[in-house]
C-alpha cells in the first residue's frame, strides 16, 4: 500500500541484532525493485536494489528478498549498527520510481 | 560538484506568491528527477527529464506546477500562486542514464518549502 501519513512503522532493535524491514509492494509488473535510506533532514541514499527475475540479492551487511508471488520485499541488516538508525523506503518501477510510506529503524546502544 | 544540489535549502513564502526551486545534478548525469515528499510519507514523483525535454510530468499536480531544464543539466521547479499544501520538501535526482538499471538515482538533501 501507499503512505499510511504520520504514523510510520518503527522497529527498534538492539545494536549488533539483525533487523528485518519489509515492504509490500503494489505493482505485480514492476521489474525493480530499490531499498533507499534516508537520514534526518537529507534525501534518500541507495542501498540495494533487485530485478524481477531475481528473488535474493546481497550487499555488504545487507541482503534483499523479493517474493513475487505475494508481492512482497524485505531488507536483512546484519549486525545492525547505531548509523543504521533512519528511515528505510521500498521502491518499486522503472523510470518513475514508487516509493512506499517507509519504516523507522531505532538502534537501542 | 560532488553531488546534487539544490537552492535554496529552505524557502517560506506567502499564500499567493510564486517560487522557484533550482536543482544542479551531477556533471554528466542526463536523467533529471523532481520528487515532493510530505512529513512522513515517502517521496512522491513529479516529473523526469531525460536531456532537455520532460520525459514523464504526469506527477505533476496541476497547472501551477512547471519544471524546465533548458541546456540539459540544471533544472528549476516553478510553483505559482503557492497554497499551504504545496509545503513540503522538493527532492531532486539525477541519474547516469536513467532508470533502470545503472540508472542508480542520486538524491540532493531536497528544498523545504512552506507556504503561510
Amino acid at each position: 500500500g501507499e503512505s499510511v501519513g504520520l504514523h510510520l512503522p518503527t522497529l527498534s532493535v538492539q545494536e549488533g541484532d539483525n533487523s528485518i524491514i519489509n515492504c509490500a509492494y503494489s505493482n505485480s509488473a514492476s521489474d525493480y525493485f530499490i531499498w533507499y535510506k534516508q537520514e534526518s533532514g537529507k534525501g534518500p541514499q541507495f542501498i540495494i536494489d533487485i530485478r524481477s527475475n531475481m528473488d535474493k540479492r546481497q550487499g555488504q551487511r545487507v541482503t534483499v528478498l523479493l517474493n513475487k508471488t505475494v508481492k512482497h520485499l524485505s531488507l536483512q541488516i546484519a549486525a545492525t549498527q547505531p548509523g543504521d538508525s533512519a528511515v528505510y523506503f521500498c521502491a518499486e518501477g522503472g523510470n518513475k520510481l514508487v516509493f512506499g510510506a517507509g519504516t523507522i529503524l531505532r538502534v537501542k546502544s | 560538484g560532488a553531488g546534487v544540489s539544490q537552492t535554496p535549502s529552505n524557502k517560506v513564502t506567502e499564500k499567493g506568491k510564486y517560487v522557484e526551486l533550482r536543482c544542479d545534478p551531477i556533471s554528466g548525469h542526463t536523467a533529471l528527477y523532481w520528487y515532493r515528499q510530505s512529513l512522513g510519507q515517502g517521496p512522491e514523483f513529479l516529473i523526469y527529464f531525460q536531456g532537455t525535454g520532460a520525459a514523464d510530468d504526469s506527477g505533476l499536480p496541476n497547472d501551477r506546477f512547471f519544471a524546465v531544464r533548458p541546456e540539459g543539466s540544471v533544472s528549476t521547479l516553478k510553483i505559482q500562486r503557492t497554497e499551504r499544501g504545496d509545503s513540503a520538501v522538493y527532492l531532486c535526482a539525477s541519474s547516469l542514464t536513467g532508470m533502470p538499471p545503472g540508472g542508480e538515482l542520486f538524491f540532493g538533501e531536497g528544498s523545504r518549502l512552506t507556504v503561510l
